[in-house]
């Protein structure tokens, strides 16, 4: 099946500091790609949609110059946590959906980012 | 308001018995409902899809019902095994815009 790839897997970062996750299709083509926020024991938050070649659509309530969302090419997204606090710890998931049509979204391994 | 509504919000077993994941939305108009299970600290995992026609759909000893009229979907575990302790999600996708609606979840502890 699809394979979405998030690296890294687990990063720690000193607070004020930024910090990049990427996300990639490793066999198909994504035209759209989604950022989650996961607390624990919570369910998945959307914080934004991320679509190849424009700009993201953040989700109220998230930042957008806090949390930059890049989709350069068919195949991977990055988030960037800029300037990081600790409150930003939390695990990130992202998922790629094959094609327009075909209403099927895979998930990456997510992301624990942990701010000190 | 949360539109997936799953319950209960978690469950203990027993090593080879069997049970049953509850999951009402509200998500309007319908696309297609999925089951992920997701374990500690990892991506969520698809068990199942299904679209508004279907009524069952199997995988493995994970066993998935829709209802469309009454807006309920069910998981069914049968002879669980401790491999099997995760977090359940229901998520419902709606036709205009693919927008995916997540269900809290339901943590299933399967013991020896």
């Amino acid at each position: 099946g699809a394979v979405v790839s998030q690296h890294p897997s687990r990063v720690i970062c000193k607070s004020g500091t930024s910090v990049k996750i990427e996300c990639r299709s490793l066999d198909f083509q994504a035209t759209t790609m989604f950022w989650y926020r996961q607390f624990p024991k919570k369910s998945l938050m959307l914080m934004a949609t991320s679509n190849e070649g424009s700009k993201a659509t953040y989700e109220q309530g998230v930042e957008k110059d806090k949390f930059l969302i890049n989709h350069a090419s068919l195949t991977l997204s990055t988030l960037t946590v800029t300037s990081a606090h600790p409150e930003d710890s939390s695990f990130y998931i992202c998922s790629a959906r094959m094609g327009e049509l075909e209403n099927t979204i895979y998930f990456g391994e997510g992301s624990w980012l942990t701010v000190v | 308001k949360n539109q997936v509504e799953q319950s209960p919000q978690s469950l203990i077993i027993l090593e080879g018995k069997n049970c049953t994941l509850q999951c009402n939305y509200t998500v309007s108009p319908f696309s297609n409902l999925r089951w992920y299970k997701q374990d500690t600290g990892r991506g969520p995992v698809s068990l199942t899809i299904m679209t508004f026609s279907e009524n069952t759909k199997s995988n493995g000893r994970y066993t998935a019902t829709l209802d469309a009229d009454t807006k309920q979907s069910s998981l069914h575990i049968t002879a669980s095994q401790l491999s099997d302790s995760a977090s359940y999600i229901c998520v419902v996708s709606r036709s205009n815009d693919y927008k995916l609606s997540f269900g809290a979840g339901t943590t299933v502890t399967v013991r020896a």
